[in-house]
C-alpha cells in the first residue's frame, strides 16, 4: 500500500517571501503520478500542480513548482512570491497508474501542510 | 465550463438515521470518486464510479453505498448513521481515462448528531 507523509503540520510566511512544502512517499511501483492540491477555508480542494512520475523535468504553474526527486521518493512545493491568496491547507497526493484503460485510480493523500500567509 | 456541484452543502442527522448525498460532475466527465475527510482520518477513499458500475472501494462499512446514473450524476448513501460519519464529503470527477486528474466539488459537511 502506498503511503504519504508531509511532515509539517503547519508553516507561516511573509507575504511576498518563498516557501517550501515537503512531502515524501512510499510505493513499490514505477509508474505514478503526484499532485499537490489546496483547501483554503471555504474547504473547495483545488488542483495546484500535477507531476507524471516517468518525466525528469518538473512541473511549474505559474508561481508554483516542484522538486521532484523519484529515487529520494520526495515531492516538494515551492510557493515563490507568496499571496494572502495562498493561505490554505495543502495536500500531497499519489496516485498509481491505473492498467485498466477506463475509470479513475485512487488518490492517496497525506495528512496536509497548513499554510499561512501573513501580511 | 460549471464545475463538479455537490448537494445539499450541510446536513444535520441523528444517529440512526440514513442520508443521500448527491454529486453532479463536470460536464463530459463520466468518473465520479468519494472521499471522506474527518480531522483525525484526514482523507479517505470511499469508491469510484464509472458507466454505472462501482470500479474502485476503499475500507469502509457496507453501509456506505453508492450509484452512478447514465448521465454520470453519482450518490452516495450511508444508513444507520453513526457520530463517526460526521465528515465533510468529497465528490470529484475526472473524464475516466487513464491518469486523467480528478477535479472536486465543494463537499456537503454532514453532521450527525
Amino acid at each position: 500500500a502506498q503511503t504519504v507523509t508531509q511532515s509539517q503540520p503547519e508553516m507561516s510566511v511573509q507575504e511576498a517571501e518563498t516557501v517550501t512544502l515537503s512531502c515524501t512517499y512510499d510505493t513499490s511501483e514505477s509508474n505514478y503520478y503526484l499532485f499537490w492540491y489546496k483547501q483554503p477555508p471555504s474547504r473547495q480542494m483545488i488542483l495546484v500542480i500535477r507531476q507524471e512520475a516517468y518525466k525528469q523535468q518538473n512541473a511549474t504553474e505559474n508561481r508554483f513548482s516542484v522538486n521532484f526527486q523519484k529515487a529520494a521518493k520526495s515531492f516538494s512545493l515551492k510557493i515563490s512570491d507568496s499571496q494572502l491568496g495562498d493561505t490554505a491547507m495543502y495536500f500531497c497526493a499519489f496516485m498509481k497508474s491505473r492498467e485498466e484503460s477506463q475509470g479513475a485510480q485512487k488518490l492517496v493523500f497525506g495528512q496536509g501542510t497548513r499554510l499561512t500567509i501573513n501580511p | 465550463k460549471a464545475g463538479v456541484t455537490q448537494t445539499p452543502r450541510y446536513l444535520i442527522k441523528t444517529r440512526g438515521q440514513q442520508v443521500t448525498l448527491s454529486c453532479s460532475p463536470i460536464s463530459g466527465h463520466r468518473s465520479v470518486s468519494w472521499y471522506q475527510q474527518t480531522p483525525g482520518q484526514g482523507l479517505q477513499f470511499l469508491f469510484e464510479y464509472f458507466s454505472e458500475t462501482q470500479r474502485n472501494k476503499g475500507n469502509f462499512p457496507g453501509r456506505f453505498s453508492g450509484r452512478q446514473f447514465s448521465n454520470s450524476r453519482s450518490e452516495m448513501n450511508v444508513s444507520t448513521l453513526e457520530l463517526g460519519d460526521s465528515a465533510l464529503y468529497l465528490c470529484a470527477s475526472s473524464l475516466g481515462l487513464r491518469q486523467e486528474t480528478q477535479y472536486f466539488g465543494p463537499g456537503t459537511r454532514l453532521l450527525v448528531l
